[in-house]
């Protein structure tokens, strides 16, 4: 059982560049969720997805596209990164029982420098 | 605009002492607040949640205090040891998550 796995876990792109990050989940939880995390600002959601084919933006979406066409993963896409999107990424997932919400499980993180 | 206010930005404690660690927050519709510990290079954990119909809760040396009509809430780390030594986030959902901006805690021999 790995839990949430994250690919890659280091990346450096030039501005103007596209990526595509990787998260799986194991859990066979609903929901999935894509954080960024800055230095003094904590931890802003990007995007999330209450199950298979569905999403929705969070705090901060500008600059990220997601899709999750399988329960298990969730997909963080950049189309043209710029230095702004330099950041560590973490992706988490939790179940939902009975409508209430539930633990996050983060992933181990993807460090992206956008050059 | 934050919302999720935590503070303090760093706390150093010694061995055995109290670590306290308080965040505010303005959305009365949140219904579920929970602290994360966070080692250098790993994701966060849960390490204890709370949902506001009650004031406290409590597992082993970590307790967290809520108070509903101040909306604010509090982690406690009794006797804490030096392995306590982490970045800590408190979080509001209601549905989406809202993380304060994290507690950088040292905890000296």
């Amino acid at each position: 059982n790995a839990g949430v796995t994250q690919t890659p876990k280091f990346r450096v792109l030039k501005t103007g560049q596209s990526m595509t990050l990787l998260c799986a989940q194991d859990m066979n939880h609903e929901y999935m969720y894509w954080y960024r995390q800055d230095p003094g600002m904590g931890l802003r959601l990007i995007h999330y997805s209450v199950g298979e084919g569905t999403t929705a933006k969070g705090e901060v979406p500008d600059g990220y596209n997601v899709s999750r066409l399988k329960k298990q993963n969730f997909l963080l896409g950049l189309e043209s990164a710029a230095p702004s999107q330099t950041s560590v990424y973490f992706c988490a997932s939790s179940p939902l029982s009975r409508g209430v919400y539930n633990e996050q499980f983060f992933g181990p993180g993807t460090r992206l420098t956008v050059l | 605009q934050q919302q999720v206010k935590q503070s303090p930005q760093s706390l150093i404690v010694q061995k055995g002492g109290i670590s306290i660690i308080n965040c505010a927050y303005e959305n009365t519709a949140f219904d579920y607040f929970p602290w994360y510990q966070q080692f250098p290079g790993k994701g966060p954990a849960l390490l204890i949640a709370i949902r506001p119909d009650v004031s406290e809760k409590k597992e082993g040396r970590f307790t967290i205090s809520f108070n509903k009509s101040a909306k604010q809430f509090s982690l406690h780390i009794m006797d804490s040891q030096p392995g306590d030594s982490a970045t800590y986030f408190c979080a509001a959902s209601r549905g989406q998550f809202y993380f304060g901006t994290g507690t950088s805690l040292t905890v000296i021999p």
